[in-house]
């Protein structure tokens, strides 16, 4: 099973500031296809998963132009230009490529 | 406006059957392969099966393998998941969700005696 590991585990921050977030894998993304299949999701409090991003950079059409995806092969970085307060919760990255799909443990990210 | 709802979860005993639904709405539903993923209380997320568009495809976590089945009724705009022979680890959430990333609000499913 593709291993995905997400540093840093959490991340407190002030309105305003900038995010990071890795995703590595222990194997390449790269699907035969072309594509690679690297998504990140965020689950506020309590709520289900919100899709963020597809295929490593793409956002999904209601995501603010403030996140940010990158990366190729095994590793993979979401970005917030400057975090909002409805930005906390749990990012997680998980892979699509290879079977069985599998989760990051998630980043919490907490607003100061 | 896409929506996804789950239903059938619920308190059963462990060895018992129980089944999900997910009814879908606001896009083509027989367009998209579908998955399961649930999350344990307090843990991260994990996927439990897929399906292809037409059904004609399905994959499973080896956990689950030979106890789960994904199924879907694109008439119906609809999956699903019988699970069998229910364990006290396949206590979650359990979330529909498609390829193009909706989710729905997750149905809880508890297995105890």
């Amino acid at each position: 099973d593709v291993v995905m590991t997400q540093t840093p585990v959490s991340l407190s921050l002030a309105i305003g500031q900038p995010a990071s977030i890795s995703c590595k894998s222990s194997q390449s993304l790269l699907g035969t296809s072309g594509k690679t299949f690297l998504n990140w999701i965020l689950q506020r409090p309590g709520q289900s998963p919100k899709r963020l991003i597809y295929q490593v950079s793409k956002l999904y059409s209601e995501v603010p132009d403030r996140f940010s995806g990158s990366g190729s092969e095994t590793e993979f970085t979401l970005k917030i230009s400057r975090v909002e307060a409805e930005d906390l919760g749990v990012y997680y990255c998980w892979q699509g490529t290879h079977f069985p799909l599998t989760f990051g443990s998630g980043t919490k990210l907490e607003i100061k | 406006e896409v929506q996804l709802v789950e239903s059938g979860g619920g308190l059963v005993q462990p060895g018992r059957s129980l089944k999900l639904s997910c009814a879908a709405s606001g896009f083509t539903f027989s367009d998209y392969y579908m998955a399961w993923v649930r999350q344990a209380p307090t843990k991260g997320l994990e996927w439990v099966a897929s399906i292809s568009y037409d059904g004609g495809s399905t994959y499973y976590r080896d956990s689950v393998k030979g106890r789960f089945t994904i199924s879907r009724d694109n008439a119906k705009s609809s999956l699903y998941l019988q699970m069998d022979s229910l364990r006290s680890e396949d206590t979650a959430t359990y979330y529909c969700t498609t390829a193009v990333g909706y989710w729905g609000q997750g149905v809880m499913v508890t297995v105890s005696s």
